[in-house]
């Protein structure tokens, strides 16, 4: 069974840094291009940027670059999300998952970790 | 700043028909295949349909996807209480370097 599973919850205060993990399992995770996305509480799905760990491209929204760094560790099947000096604005859940790759033409997200939950507060 | 627009609500009874719209643009939509996901409450997106109108393993049949030009729909046929849920579309855009872009979301009420 093709499974992504996510870090837990963290509690963290404005400024701190902060890094977040995604570990694939059931599929050759070199081979496939993985994601990040953002949800805000209350609010709708955001793509912050895509990296394929076989030889670490990466591709970021425009909304994120600069703000968050995406990476991984192909010898632990692990992708990363981290941020250098966190906001009280980067409070949400954040969700990684596989990407199904067929060109800009065609592409997709399945199947998605199950959620990490970032609060940043003072 | 979601690119593409969707209505934030759609309702109807067990059994009924829903069908939830998508618009895009040039850049998205009308060059690129459309995806939809099924976000239950308190719980991760889930993959509904993929290029348009294939459904993966898994999800039943009375969800349909459809593309026009530059708008896209889900079908919801014989609504079922299960099927409460945000959904969203979903696709590339070709502008601004290329980026991934999601709908606004559309919260479907089974009354």
């Amino acid at each position: 069974e093709v499974q992504l599973v996510q870090s837990g919850a963290e509690v963290k205060k404005p400024g701190e840094s902060l890094k977040i993990s995604c570990k694939g399992s059931g599929y050759s995770f070199t081979s496939y291009w993985i994601g990040w996305v953002r949800q805000m509480p209350g609010k709708g799905l955001e793509w912050m940027g895509i990296i394929y760990p076989g030889d670490s491209d990466t591709r970021y929204s425009p909304s994120f670059q600069g703000q968050v760094t995406i990476s991984a560790d192909k010898s632990i099947s692990t992708a990363y999300l981290q941020w250098s000096s966190l906001k009280a604005s980067d409070t949400a859940m954040y969700y990684c998952a596989r990407v199904l790759w067929f060109g800009e033409l065609s592409n997709w997200f399945d199947p998605w970790g199950q959620g990490t939950l970032v609060t940043v507060s003072s | 700043q979601s690119v593409l627009t969707q209505p934030p609500s759609a309702s109807g009874t067990p059994g009924q028909r829903v069908t939830i719209s998508c618009s895009g643009s040039s850049s998205n939509i009308g060059s690129n295949t459309v995806n939809w996901y099924q976000q239950l409450p308190g719980t991760a997106p889930k993959l509904l349909i993929y290029s348009n109108n294939q459904r993966p393993s898994g999800v039943p049949d009375r969800f349909s996807g459809s593309k026009s030009g530059t708008s896209a729909s889900l079908a919801i046929s014989g609504l079922q209480s299960e099927d409460e849920a945000d959904y969203y579309c979903a696709a590339w855009d070709d502008s601004l370097n290329g980026r991934y872009v999601f709908g606004t979301g559309t919260k479907v009420t089974v009354l």
